[in-house]
């Protein structure tokens, strides 16, 4: 079955830059957009960015300047860096698919359980 | 693009419940709505407006039109007890600010 597995260091300090990778398994990268999101603690989901499975991206307009995804088909993961972290950066970052296939976007069908990522100096 | 959601509604067991997702013309676009229960990952319930994933129960549905779009948990259990977001796409993801739905 389609498995998502966020991976990365839970403590990131002030400034910094944040790396957090996601593991695919069950399912090749194929033509869809792979995606980041995150949610602050008690907060509602914020949709970061995406990559394509051709290695093109899409963001978020209020996070683009710091945000950087990117894809490795031949290790089965994609990633997403955030730099400049500040205290507000401290969320837990899910990686998703998106059920829409040739260029197409759909819904988020598939998830990881999430990484706890805390910002502080 | 906003996508607004009221902060809770609350239902009693066995009775029907609705949770709606206004934005602009949102009916001209395709929504999708999540499932989030503490401590877990969302979970897709609807896509497409109204299309249910396999797995999930019939008594989910969802429709889109003009301004708003609504999902409806027929025979709501405790079980559904959650924070339901809504998502749609516009130059970008956007997600609704969820709804917490109490199960009386």
């Amino acid at each position: 079955q389609v498995e998502l597995q966020e991976s990365g260091p839970g403590l990131v300090k002030t400034s910094e830059t944040l790396s957090l990778t996601c593991n695919v398994s069950g399912v090749s990268f194929g033509k869809n957009f792979w995606n980041w999101i995150r949610q602050s603690p008690g907060k509602g989901l914020e949709w970061i960015g995406c990559v394509y499975s051709d290695g093109s991206t899409i963001y978020n307009p209020s996070l683009k300047s710091r945000v950087d995804i990117s894809l490795d088909a031949s290790k089965n993961h994609f990633s997403l860096k955030l730099n400049s972290v500040t205290a507000a950066d401290s969320a837990k970052y899910y990686c998703a698919r998106d059920s829409g296939e040739g260029g197409a976007v759909e819904a988020l069908d598939f998830w990881g359980r999430g990484s706890l990522v805390t910002v502080s100096s | 693009y906003e996508l607004t959601q009221p902060p809770s509604v609350s239902v009693s067991p066995g009775q029907t419940v609705s949770v709606t997702c206004s934005g602009d013309k949102v009916g001209e676009k395709a929504v999708s709505w999540y499932q989030q229960k503490p401590g877990q990952s969302p979970l897709l319930v609807i896509y497409r407006d109204y299309r249910r994933p396999s797995g999930i129960p019939e008594r989910f549905s969802g429709s889109n039109s003009g301004h708003t779009a609504t999902l409806t948990i027929r025979g709501t259990q405790s079980t559904d007890e959650a924070d339901y977001y809504c998502l749609v796409w516009h130059s970008a993801w956007v997600f609704g600010g969820g709804t917490r739905l109490t199960v009386l």
